[in-house]
């Protein structure tokens, strides 16, 4: 069974943490994705990384930032959290040209 | 601007047929996704369109016309489980990068 794990499934934290969220996935897949999902937005993306310390920002990068130091990893970084940034966060892979993404169970952040 | 447009929400009834259209305007196109998501879950792949015209899977079938920016999902034989969310997706020029739409929840009544 094709696996995409997310780290946590709640989090709270305060306003102005550095807040890491990390996605695993075993599936040995080129490309990794991060979403976050509010109601009525849909899935928006915000960074993507088709390899190895490669990435590239999305439609709302800003207040984010990405680390892919290996291939089945990919963390996203809230540098100094704000409210605005509770969601829920989606970690997606997909392999090469291929058609499906594979999600995680997703992160519910909460930022107080 | 990149968006995809799709209905909030439908309503149909056990057993019926429900369509669920979307339009797209991207800068580049590499081919139509959809997506269901159950309250709670994960979003899962139905299906995919590179191509124009009509992809069935079972009870689920996907249309493509590139030239009107459109495709729709099409439920056929609805059943009470098919409750969810369903998003539809761009992958753009390149395949890298999947845009979604803000998804259609629909409802199955009895």
């Amino acid at each position: 069974d094709v696996k995409v794990t997310q780290s946590s499934r709640y989090l709270v934290k305060r306003t102005g943490e550095k807040v890491f969220l990390e996605c695993v996935q075993d599936m040995d897949h080129e490309n990794m994705f991060w979403y976050r999902q509010d109601p009525g937005l849909g899935l928006r993306l915000i960074y993507f990384s088709y390899d190895v310390k490669m990435k590239e920002k999305g439609d709302i990068p800003e207040g984010y930032s990405v680390s892919r130091e290996k291939k089945e990893r990919f963390s996203l970084i809230l540098e100094s959290a704000s409210t605005n940034q509770t969601s829920m966060y989606l970690c997606a892979s997909s392999k090469g040209q291929g058609r499906v993404a594979f999600f995680g169970q997703g992160t519910r952040l909460t930022v107080v | 601007g990149q968006s995809l447009e799709q209905p909030s929400e439908v309503t149909a009834v056990e057993g019926a047929i429900v369509q669920i259209n979307c339009t797209y305007q991207t800068s580049g196109f590499y081919g139509l996704s959809w997506y269901q998501q159950h309250d709670g879950g994960a979003p899962t792949f139905l299906s995919y369109n590179a191509l124009d015209g009509l992809e069935e899977t079972g009870r689920f079938s996907s249309f493509l016309s590139r030239s009107d920016s459109y495709g729709y999902l099409l439920l056929q034989e609805l059943q009470m489980k098919d409750s969810a969310s369903y998003f539809c997706a761009v992958r753009d020029t390149g395949g890298f990068k999947t845009i979604f739409g803000a998804g259609t929840r629909l409802f199955v009544k009895a």
